[in-house]
């Protein structure tokens, strides 16, 4: 039973580039949220993709965006790169489009993203 | 809004002793749950224990359990008979509003 497979596990950008992360759910989820953790820091909740919409969005701007295929995959774009935005991006995956009650979140290893 | 703390950055503790990692929460959300992750080097996030605001009894599984106090708005993680692979990053998390919020994380160090 295959857990969240995030690729790529590492990548460097340089400011102002565009990047794409990718996030496949745990076999059996529908629901996907992205999560940004800098070092030293929590995670901080970006968006969740629920039935192929933005169900919920975290205090990110927008340059930060997702999308949702109909396989429950998903993809986190982040454009004109900060370096500020340099940190470990974690998917994590759930059923039912909700994260409320025993819902357990299952996470990725995360794509750790630096901007040079 | 939702806030979830940690205040301890790091914990030592010998192999086989009993450890308390503290978490206190803030919400309006009158059904809430709280969570704790742990998170090895990896980078993956781990979940460990689940105790929801409505649970009369404390959350157990297997080494961990939950203390939670409701009044005093504390979840702190107990971990028994340590053991040197739970030297990692633990955190805590809470679920309210449809929204996991995160704690800064507490350190785990187990010594031989």
């Amino acid at each position: 039973d295959a857990g969240v497979t995030q690729s790529p596990t590492h990548l460097i950008k340089t400011r102002g580039q565009q990047v794409t992360l990718r996030c496949s759910p745990k076999s059996g989820h529908d629901t996907v949220s992205w999560y940004q953790q800098a070092l030293g820091q929590g995670p901080q909740f970006i968006f969740q993709y629920y039935e192929e919409e933005e169900r919920q969005r975290g205090n990110f701007p927008d340059r930060f965006s997702g999308h949702q295929f109909p396989n429950y995959s998903s993809e986190l774009n982040v454009n004109a790169l900060l370096l500020g935005d340099s940190a470990l991006y974690l998917c994590a995956s759930s059923l039912g489009g909700t994260s409320s009650g025993a819902n357990v979140l299952t996470f990725g290893a995360g794509s750790r993203l630096t901007v040079l | 809004a939702q806030k979830i703390t940690q205040t301890q950055p790091g914990m030592f503790v010998q192999e086989k002793e009993a450890v308390t990692l503290d978490c206190t929460y803030d919400t309006s959300d009158p059904s809430y749950g709280l969570f704790w992750y742990k998170q090895p080097s990896s980078g993956e996030m781990i979940f460990l224990i689940y105790q929801g605001s409505y649970d009369q009894q404390n959350a157990t599984e297997g080494r961990y359990s939950l203390n939670f106090q409701k009044a005093r708005k504390s979840a702190n993680l107990v971990i028994s008979a340590s053991q040197l692979g739970d030297s990692a990053m633990y955190f805590c998390a809470g679920v309210g509003f449809q929204k996991l919020v995160f704690g800064t994380g507490t350190r785990l160090l187990v010594s031989p």
